[in-house]
């Protein structure tokens, strides 16, 4: 199966500031990647698919980039309703699987 | 609007069975894969099961491979999740989720496995 790898676990900004959240695989999963935002006691929420295309109504602070093996999503300016928890997922090869997450929490 | 619902879950014994179903709405169910997937309090998200809109493709996660089996009818705009065998570990919150990129997700339904 194909790992994903998040880093950082938790990452610590202000409202406002640039958001890099980083998902590394353990094999090439193409572009064939998600990104979700989940808020707590929600349901995840995806921002991303194939790699960079924003789903529908997601503003467009969110962006996604990489290929590969390499992902980043980016938030240009934090608003307070960003901070949250965001998880990867590849769809390449069955399984599919989840990184482990990345918390943005407000410092 | 598009909707997704499960239902299903409980307190179940280890080793007894429990079956999730998952009711859609607002949408052609049978034009887009389905998965389910589940939560462990203050957990990261597992993979559970997905299947293709005819059944033709279909995938468990490791950890379940052998004990649970997905359906669907489409007829009935329906998901099914039959679980068998149920451990300890299996205790969390399963959601459904609509479309090989999981667009659309329900609120879940909570399964425990204790004695």
């Amino acid at each position: 199966e194909i790992v994903l790898t998040q880093s950082p676990a938790t990452l610590s900004l202000s409202p406002g500031e640039r958001a890099t959240l980083s998902c590394r695989a353990s094999q090439s999963v193409s572009s064939y990647l998600a990104w979700y935002q989940q808020k707590s006691g929600q349901a995840p929420r995806l921002l991303i698919y194939d790699a960079s295309n924003r789903a529908t109504d997601i503003p467009a602070r969110f962006s996604g980039s990489g290929s590969g093996t390499d992902f980043t999503l980016t938030i240009s300016g934090l608003e307070p309703e960003d901070f949250a928890v965001y998880y990867c997922q590849q769809r390449s090869n069955w399984p599919v699987t989840f990184g482990g997450g990345t918390k943005v929490e407000i410092k | 609007e598009v909707q997704l619902v499960e239902s299903g879950g409980g307190l179940v014994q280890p080793g007894r069975s429990l079956r999730l179903s998952c009711a859609a709405s607002g949408f052609t169910f049978n034009d887009y894969a389905m998965h389910w997937v589940r939560q462990t309090p203050g957990k990261g998200l597992e993979w559970v099961s997905g299947i293709s809109w005819n059944s033709g493709t279909i995938g468990y996660g490791d950890s379940v491979k052998g004990r649970f089996t997905i359906s669907r009818d489409n007829a009935k705009n329906s998901l099914y999740l039959q679980m068998n065998s149920l451990r300890a570990e299996d205790t969390a919150l399963y959601y459904c989720a609509k479309d090989k990129y999981m667009e659309v997700w329900g609120k879940g339904t909570t399964v425990t496995v204790s004695s």
